[in-house]
C-alpha cells in the first residue's frame, strides 16, 4: 500500500503560531495532495506538489516534497481559529491516474 | 460550495431497508468517486466512474451498488448493510481527462450513514 500517514494525529497550538504537519508514503507517486476537512464535512483541496517540484506556496500555506524520503510535508504559518480542521495528504501513484490513497489525517486544534 | 452536492445528508436505515445516496456535480467533470469515511479510519475509496464507466471497484461488497447515468450524476443503491457500514460517504468529482494525472479531486459535503 502507499498510504500517507500523517504526523502527527493531533496538534493543538495558539493561535499566531507556525502548525506543521508531516506525511510519508511508500511507492513512488505523480504528485502529492493536500486536503483540508471540517468536522462531518467534505474535503477541501488545498495544494498539489509534483513529483518533480520540491517546494511550493499558497497564501499561509507552504509544502515540501522530499521523493527520495517518501514524504511532504504542510506548513500553516500564522495560524487561526478558523484553520482548526484534520487535514489529509494525499497521493496518486504512478500506476494509478485518478485514484488517491489518503492518510488517517493530522487533527489541529488552534486556541484563540 | 464546492459545486458538489449530496441527498440526503443524514440517513438512518434498518438492515433489510434498501435506500439510495444521490451526488450531482456542477462543475463539467467527467470522472466521479465513491469514498467511505469511518472513524479514526483513513478515507477509503470505493469506486470511480470515468466518463461513465466503472473504472475502480475497490472489492466493495455487493451490497454497495453504484450507478453513474450520466457524468453528473452519480448514485450509490444500498441494500441489507450491516452496522459496520455506518460511516461518512462522500462524493467526489475531477476532470478526468482520457490520459490525466494531477488531477485535483472536488467533495461534496457527504453523508452520514447510520445503519441500525
Amino acid at each position: 500500500s502507499q498510504q500517507g500517514e500523517e504526523d502527527p494525529q493531533a496538534l493543538s497550538i495558539q493561535e499566531g503560531e507556525n502548525a506543521t504537519m508531516n506525511c510519508s508514503y511508500k511507492t513512488s507517486i505523480n504528485n502529492l495532495q493536500w486536503y483540508r476537512q471540517n468536522s462531518g464535512r467534505g474535503l477541501v483541496h488545498l495544494i498539489l506538489i509534483r513529483s518533480n517540484e520540491r517546494e511550493k506556496h499558497s497564501g499561509r500555506l507552504r509544502v515540501t516534497l522530499d521523493t527520495s524520503k517518501k514524504s511532504s510535508s504542510l506548513l500553516i504559518t500564522a495560524s487561526r481559529a478558523a484553520d482548526t480542521a484534520s487535514y489529509f495528504c494525499a497521493t496518486e501513484g504512478v500506476d494509478s491516474s485518478y485514484k488517491l490513497i489518503f492518510g488517517s489525517g493530522t487533527r489541529l486544534l488552534v486556541r484563540p | 460550495e464546492t459545486g458538489v452536492t449530496q441527498t440526503p445528508r443524514h440517513l438512518v436505515m434498518g438492515m433489510t431497508n434498501k435506500k439510495s445516496l444521490k451526488c450531482e456535480q456542477h462543475l463539467g467533470h467527467n470522472a466521479m468517486y465513491w469514498y467511505k469515511q469511518s472513524a479514526k479510519k483513513p478515507l477509503e475509496l470505493m469506486f470511480v466512474y470515468n466518463f461513465k464507466e466503472q473504472t475502480e471497484n475497490n472489492s466493495v461488497p455487493s451490497r454497495f451498488s453504484p450507478e453513474c447515468p450520466n457524468s453528473s450524476h452519480l448514485f450509490l443503491h444500498l441494500h441489507t448493510l450491516q452496522p459496520e457500514d455506518s460511516a461518512l460517504y462522500l462524493c467526489a468529482s475531477s476532470q478526468g481527462e482520457r490520459e490525466a494525472s494531477q488531477e485535483t479531486q472536488y467533495f461534496g459535503p457527504g453523508t452520514r450513514l447510520l445503519v441500525l
